[in-house]
């Protein structure tokens, strides 16, 4: 049974720094990892999508990498804004199901 | 891109009855979705997989008779709480695999009963 788990659960981090989310899984057979934001009350926005066969991915100030051997994924966030508060999940896609990770509630302070 | 549609995207219903939660795809068909709910403060747990033109298949723990899954067209899949109860109330988000395999999650729906 596929297990993630994010460090740290929370983060509190003044406006400008950068940051890093860690994200690991137990089972390395996977087809791809995905990072979201959920902002409080609302969905899911996707951030990332870093297939199996891939390193890392690169948005703007967001850079995901995937170490899948050792089971682990960060989400590197520079020059944090406030607008990045938001709870940050991290999803493995297995061959049957996604699983998702415990999240980590990040709160960036102006 | 693949959108995901969720109706209606807040509900408050009584105790007791029933509730109907739509997910669409847009404008890609999907033979598989997927139901998850969200307690607060907590990740997202999958409930059930819904397969077109089958029965679900529910995770275990998830009451197949309380929430009743239909996968009836390509495009739409529907998640009925039926007899609902105040621990009922969660955040439900439904996702749609095109047949690329991938994921397009809907944006939820926030149930509330009182």
């Amino acid at each position: 049974k596929q297990e993630v788990t994010q460090i740290p659960a929370a983060l509190s981090v003044p406006e400008g720094e950068n940051l890093v989310l860690n994200c690991s899984f137990t089972d390395s057979a996977i087809y791809n990892l995905q990072w979201f934001r959920q902002d409080p009350g609302k969905g899911l926005t996707s951030l990332l999508l870093i297939q199996s066969s891939q390193r890392e991915q690169t948005s703007g100030r967001l850079n995901a990498s995937l170490d899948k051997s050792s089971g682990r994924s960060t989400l590197y966030i520079a020059a944090s804004q406030p607008g990045d508060s938001a709870t940050y999940l991290c999803a493995v896609r297995g061959y049957q199901k996604v699983t998702f990770g415990t999240g980590t509630k990040l709160q960036v302070i102006p | 891109g693949a959108v995901v549609s969720q109706h209606p995207s807040w509900v408050i219903c009584k105790s007791g009855t029933s509730v109907k939660i739509e997910c669409r795809s847009l404008d890609f068909q999907a033979t598989t979705m997927f139901w998850y709910r969200q307690f607060p403060k907590q990740s997202l747990m999958l409930m059930a997989t819904s397969n077109e033109g089958s029965k679900a298949t529910y995770e275990q723990g998830v009451e197949k008779d309380k929430f009743l899954i239909n996968h009836a067209s390509l495009t739409l899949s529907t998640l009925t709480v039926t007899s609902a109860h105040p621990e009922d109330s969660s955040f439900y988000i439904c996702s749609a695999r095109d047949d690329g395999y991938e994921q397009y999650f809907g944006p939820g729906t926030r149930l509330t009963v009182t």
